[in-house]
C-alpha cells in the first residue's frame, strides 16, 4: 500500500531558525502539494508541482518560505527564520494526472516557540 | 478567486442517523469533487469522489450527489457510528491540478 512519507514527523524550534521538511511522493506520481494546516484557517495550499516545476506558490509568505522538488523522490519546504505564526501542521500530497486525486502525508506538526 | 463554501461547520448527531454535508463552489469549469475525512491527528483520507459527469454515487453507507446548475454537491452519511466522528472536507478541482477544499465540518456521533 503506497503512501506519501514526511520527516520529521513533529518538530520544535525557536523562532529565527531554519526548518526544514522533506517530503517523498508516491512513486509514479507527478503532482506535489504543500498545505498548512491551522484550527482557525483549514487547509491551505501552499505551492505545487508538476513534474517538478513549480505551478503555482502564490499562497507561500515568499519572504520566509521556499519550496523545491530536487528530484521526483524528493519535495521539501523551508522557512528561514521561523516566526511563532508559523506553528501548524505542514501536510504534502502526491497525485497523478490521471487520476486526480491526491493522497496525503501524515504531515509534520510545527511548533516554534 | 475560486471559491467552495462548506455547511454546517459542526454537525452532531445520534448514532443510527443520518448526516449530510453540503459544499457549494464559485469555478463551473470545475469537473472533480473529492471528499476526505480527517480523524483527530491523522492524515486527511479520500472517502468518495464525484466526478462531473455523474449526478450520484454511493459507497455502503456513504453517497455523494453533484447538481452542476446549482453548482453544489452534497455528502450523506447513513446509519452513523461513533467511528464516522472526524472533520470532513469538500473540494473542487478547477483545473491545472489545483484543488480548493471547503473550510470543514466537524461531526460528531453521540453513542
Amino acid at each position: 500500500d503506497a503512501r506519501v512519507t514526511q520527516t520529521p514527523r513533529h518538530k520544535v524550534t525557536e523562532m529565527g531558525q531554519e526548518v526544514t521538511m522533506r517530503c517523498q511522493p508516491i512513486l509514479g506520481h507527478n503532482t506535489v502539494f504543500w498545505y498548512r494546516q491551522t484550527m482557525m484557517q483549514g487547509l491551505e495550499l501552499l505551492a505545487y508541482f508538476r513534474n517538478r516545476a513549480p505551478l503555482d506558490d502564490s499562497g507561500m509568505p515568499k519572504d520566509r518560505f521556499s519550496a523545491e522538488m530536487p528530484d521526483a523522490t524528493l519535495a521539501t519546504l523551508k522557512i528561514q527564520p521561523s516566526e511563532p505564526r508559523d506553528s501548524a501542521v505542514y501536510f504534502c500530497a502526491s497525485g497523478s494526472q490521471t487520476t486526480d486525486t491526491q493522497y496525503f502525508g501524515p504531515g509534520t506538526r510545527l511548533t516554534v516557540l | 478567486g475560486e471559491n467552495v463554501e462548506q455547511h454546517p461547520s459542526t454537525l452532531s448527531v445520534q448514532e443510527g442517523d443520518s448526516a449530510v454535508i453540503k459544499c457549494t463552489y464559485s469555478d463551473s469549469a470545475s469537473n472533480y469533487f473529492p471528499w476526505y475525512k480527517q480523524e483527530l491527528g491523522k492524515r486527511p483520507q479520500l472517502i468518495i469522489d464525484i466526478r462531473s459527469n455523474v449526478g450520484e454515487k454511493k459507497d455502503q453507507r456513504i453517497a455523494v450527489t453533484l447538481n452542476k446548475t446549482a453548482k453544489h454537491f452534497s455528502l450523506h452519511i447513513t446509519e452513523t457510528q461513533p467511528e464516522d466522528s472526524a472533520v470532513y472536507f469538500c473540494a473542487a478541482y478547477t483545473g491545472g491540478f489545483k484543488t480548493i477544499f471547503g473550510a470543514g465540518t466537524r461531526l460528531f456521533v453521540k453513542a
